[in-house]
């Protein structure tokens, strides 16, 4: 079993529509969650990040960690054209260097 | 404008033919690490340094060699490639060891080993 798990996808959404995109983890040390966006032919930049469980929200978006389900969420409201893109949930525990563990990414297209 | 460069973009070679992929940051980051993507795996991190001349090994590191002579520097060595070194690989640097801070990442390098 993966330590982090993630949909794939495609997913494939009309433009306006709410998204929803989620990962499980196993690990129970986690305790930083990020997700990233890598738009095609480009690296992963950060797009949001979180610690411990709760909500977080920056715009349209809002991140949401509950840690006693190991269960991770983004959502974005109102979805564009621009939000086409792959992206990636990633979490580490404060252990000293621990390193970022990603999951294999969901790949989302809005369409207009 | 911050950035983390990656050399070459693309890369065709054959297998048991040395390659470096460069990778420089012009953020004085001191971590550096290499992840290489794959479907269906996702990101995983290849080698990682915390500093100058400190390097180590992440997940991935078999058939792979790293070297960070200069703080802004970390280039990628595959001494011998072979097909199934065939991946999409990205160079990042963070302020903050491990995990904790932002990576940023470089914009790619697809490799292809015949």
């Amino acid at each position: 079993q993966k330590e982090v798990e993630q949909d794939p996808g495609p997913l494939s959404v009309p433009e306006g529509a709410i998204v929803s995109l989620n990962c499980t983890y196993s690990n129970s040390a986690f305790q930083y969650f990020m997700w990233y966006r890598q738009y095609s032919r480009k690296g992963p930049e950060l797009l949001m990040y979180t610690y411990s469980s709760g909500n977080k929200e920056d715009g349209r978006f809002t991140a949401q960690v509950d840690k006693s389900s190991k269960y991770i969420s983004l959502f974005i409201r109102d979805s564009q054209p621009s939000d086409s893109a792959t992206y990636l949930c990633a979490m580490t525990s404060n252990f000293g260097n621990e390193k970022l563990t990603f999951g294999t990414g969901t790949r989302l297209t809005i369409i207009p | 404008e911050a950035q983390v460069t990656q050399n070459p973009r693309y890369l065709i070679t054959v297998t048991g033919k040395k390659l470096t992929v460069t990778c420089s940051q012009n953020m004085n980051h001191e971590y550096m690490s290499w992840y290489r993507q794959d479907p269906g795996l996702g990101l995983r991190q290849i080698y990682y340094s915390m500093n100058v001349e400190v390097t180590d090994k992440g997940d991935v590191p078999e058939g792979y060699k790293v070297s960070r002579k200069e703080k802004r520097n970390f280039p990628l060595i595959l001494e011998s490639p072979s097909p199934n070194q065939t991946s999409l690989y990205f160079c990042a640097s963070s302020y903050e060891a491990g995990g904790l801070g932002e990576q940023f990442f470089g914009p790619g390098t697809r490799l292809t080993v015949l």
